[in-house]
């Protein structure tokens, strides 16, 4: 079945050590966005790419960094994560067309936890 | 304000009951999302409408593009339909997200 996969499902850092998330696609999407959800709240986008072309929102802090080697392929690279960067972050991918609104198709998550 | 209001934020039901949800919005759309999400985190699309109404099994979602308004109805709701739903609007290729509304439904 086509779908989003993000690896791992949940994952333990510490304090100010680099931590990376994956996600995977098997849709063919040109577009692929991260999210943060803290307990409780709304997801909040990050950034995202429609194919190569990276779009950073305005309020993403600088220790939040994203490569995307591929059509399939996302990362999300938490530099120094701090305690508050504790969180679930989902990844999304849709179709991307001008003029055009698709569904967004969510991974499982990751869930973070920094120690 | 938010500019995504639901409500309620939390409701409780037995089951076999009709469960409605409402979204409110004050921007501008190409489209309105009804999204569920489990415990233990992942999101599934429900629907995506931009106009009137669409129904999937015992789902049905509607859209007043005037009164930027949207209701989530669910008939004969059940255990399984525990979860938060949540609303979220499609303005400028970006989501804005509702709160959402955690649905406990019990047998």
């Amino acid at each position: 079945d086509a779908m989003v996969i993000q690896n791992p499902r949940y994952q333990v850092t510490q304090f100010g050590k680099p931590v990376t998330l994956s996600c995977s696609q098997t849709l063919n999407h040109n577009v692929m966005y991260w999210y943060q959800q803290k307990s409780s709240q709304a997801p909040k986008l990050l950034f995202h790419y429609y194919d190569k072309d990276f779009n950073n929102e305005a309020d993403t802090p600088d220790n939040f960094q994203s490569r995307r080697p591929n059509t399939s392929f996302c990362f999300l690279d938490i530099r120094s994560p701090g305690l508050g960067d504790a969180a679930m972050y989902l990844c999304a991918t849709s179709r991307g067309e001008v003029d055009t609104t698709y569904e967004q198709y969510f991974g499982p998550g990751t869930r973070l936890t920094v120690t | 304000k938010n500019e995504v209001e639901q409500s309620p934020q939390n409701l409780t039901a037995q089951e076999g009951e009709f469960i409605t949800i409402n979204c409110s919005y004050s921007v501008g759309i190409s489209a309105l999302h009804w999204l569920q999400q489990h415990p233990g985190g992942g999101i599934v699309s429900l629907f995506m409408l931009s106009s009137g109404k669409k129904k999937h099994g015992r789902l049905i979602a509607t859209i007043n593009i005037q009164e930027k308004h949207s209701s989530l109805h669910i008939t004969a709701s059940h255990p399984r339909d525990s979860a938060v739903y949540i609303c979220a609007v499609d303005n400028t290729d970006k989501l804005i997200f509702g709160t959402g509304t955690r649905l406990q439904v019990f047998p």
